[in-house]
């Protein structure tokens, strides 16, 4: 299992509402990113963080914002929710923004399931 | 824009038999190729990578090939087990001082058949 823990594990909102989901990062990892997977699909980029910094965005509305704090953790926040926007959230950290190699890749969480109704 | 398609969706198997999955980048600033691995309801998890400037990996049964200049990368897991069941997921990243950005695949259904 790795380090990295995303809580909740599980939340359902209302349409409009907005929501903040978090992640901590494995121990020595200082780049955290963020993807968001619709069921039966890949994970999409939504960006990363390193050093308290956004670091390369997707194609994701700025109603999508993040947060990394000096400990490396981060946050998801996503106002004003659609139902499209129901979905398994990954954050994966990194020991650096582009780490290589199989022991410095990025690890992912086990995902919060949102569910916006 | 940026795309990564993979190939096939369904990919079912007899154990012992290969199995290859194919992945098509756009961007040619990609220089970094992940291979994700994700069991049902569990998270992805990396198996095998190649960089840009490599053109074949392997570790154990599994290998990866890049060719750059078709834009092609291909997964490739010999001998399979019932225990290689699962999603797998290509990527690309491309990247430098400016940020980072990893583009999926849609995932290949790997089914292995004992």
């Amino acid at each position: 299992e790795t380090g990295v823990t995303q809580s909740p594990t599980h939340l359902i909102k209302t349409r409009g509402q907005q929501v903040t989901l978090r992640c901590s990062s494995q121990s020595g990892h200082n780049t955290v990113s963020w993807y968001q997977q619709a069921l039966g699909q890949g994970p999409q980029f939504i960006f990363q963080y390193y050093r308290e910094e956004e670091n390369g965005r997707g194609n994701f509305p700025p109603r999508f914002s993040g947060l990394q704090f000096p400990n490396y953790s981060s946050e998801l926040n996503v106002n004003a929710l659609e139902l499209d926007d129901s979905a398994l959230y990954l954050c994966a950290s990194s020991r650096g923004p582009g780490a290589v190699a199989k022991n410095t890749e990025a690890f992912f969480g086990q995902g919060t399931r949102l569910t916006v109704v | 824009g940026e795309n990564v398609e993979q190939h096939p969706s369904t990919l079912s198997v007899q154990e012992g038999d290969s199995a290859v999955i194919k992945c098509t980048y756009s961007d040619s600033a990609s220089n970094y190729f992940p291979w994700y691995k994700q069991e049902l309801g569990k998270r992805p998890q990396l198996i095998i990578d190649i960089r840009s400037n490599v053109g074949e990996k392997k570790d154990q049964r599994i290998a990866v090939t890049l060719n750059k200049t078709a834009k092609h990368f291909s997964l490739h897991i010999t001998e399979t087990q019932p225990e290689d069941s699962a999603v797998y997921f290509c990527a690309a990243r491309k990247g430098g001082s400016g940020g980072f950005k990893t583009i999926f695949g849609a995932g290949t259904r790997l089914f292995v058949k004992a």
